[in-house]
């Protein structure tokens, strides 16, 4: 049971590069989330979707576009990779009501 | 503005003792609380959870305290053990309209438990 698995697990972009990380649950989940995570900053969500069809925005979702390609995958696209956009992505989902999500175990992305 | 404070970045113990990670919250729309860990290279695992109906939640080890008159959490690690050593991640959900399934996280808490 993979859960949920993010592709590629490290990645070195030069800025202006456009790159999609991908994310796929085998849970059976509705809502799926992007966050990334930065030193002192904690986890941030980018976007997330709250089940097939819906996407929205999270607290910093500037530079990023997704797509929930249907219920399992849910892809987080940079257009225009920036210096500011290094750090570690992480996917999740989660079903609805009091549970707690299940996350991947992260993209490294370095934008140089 | 930040929803969710761990106001300690770093904790050092010794290895038997007790650990105790603090958690602030300012939303009172917050009504499910979270602790994660997560080990370096890993993505955060899900460690114990509480209703805002409930003070204290155990689990082997683990304890969760909620005082939501002060709005604050706490998580006990009794005792503690060197594989306890990662970051804490405190996190909070809150059931207003769409948003009752959004997790807001905390900065987190390095927890290092020496032998």
């Amino acid at each position: 049971n993979a859960g949920v698995t993010q592709t590629p697990k490290f990645q070195v972009l030069k800025t202006g590069q456009s790159m999609t990380l991908q994310c796929a649950q085998d849970m059976n989940h509705n809502s799926m989330y992007w966050y990334r995570q930065d030193p002192g900053m904690g986890l941030r969500l980018i976007y997330y979707s709250a089940s097939e069809g819906t996407t929205d925005k999270g607290e910093v979702p500037n530079g990023y576009n997704v797509s929930r390609l249907n219920k399992r995958e849910f892809s987080l696209r940079l257009e225009s990779a920036a210096p500011s956009q290094t750090s570690v992505y992480f996917c999740a989902s989660s079903i609805e009501g009091n549970y707690g999500y299940t996350f991947g175990s992260g993209t490294r992305l370095t934008v140089v | 503005d930040q929803q969710v404070k761990q106001n300690s970045p770093s904790l050092s113990v010794q290895e038997g003792r007790i650990s105790i990670l603090n958690c602030d919250y300012t939303n009172s729309m917050f009504d499910y609380f979270l602790w994660y860990k997560k080990y370096p290279a890993e993505g955060p695992t899900f460690l114990i959870s509480i209703s805002s109906i409930k003070d204290k939640n155990e689990d082997g080890r683990f304890t969760v305290f909620l005082n939501k008159s002060a709005k604050h959490l706490s998580l006990h690690i009794v005792p503690s053990q060197p594989g306890d050593s990662a970051v804490y991640f405190c996190a909070a959900k809150g059931n207003s309209g769409g948003s009752n399934y959004k997790l807001t996280f905390g900065k987190g808490t390095l927890l290092t438990v020496n032998p």
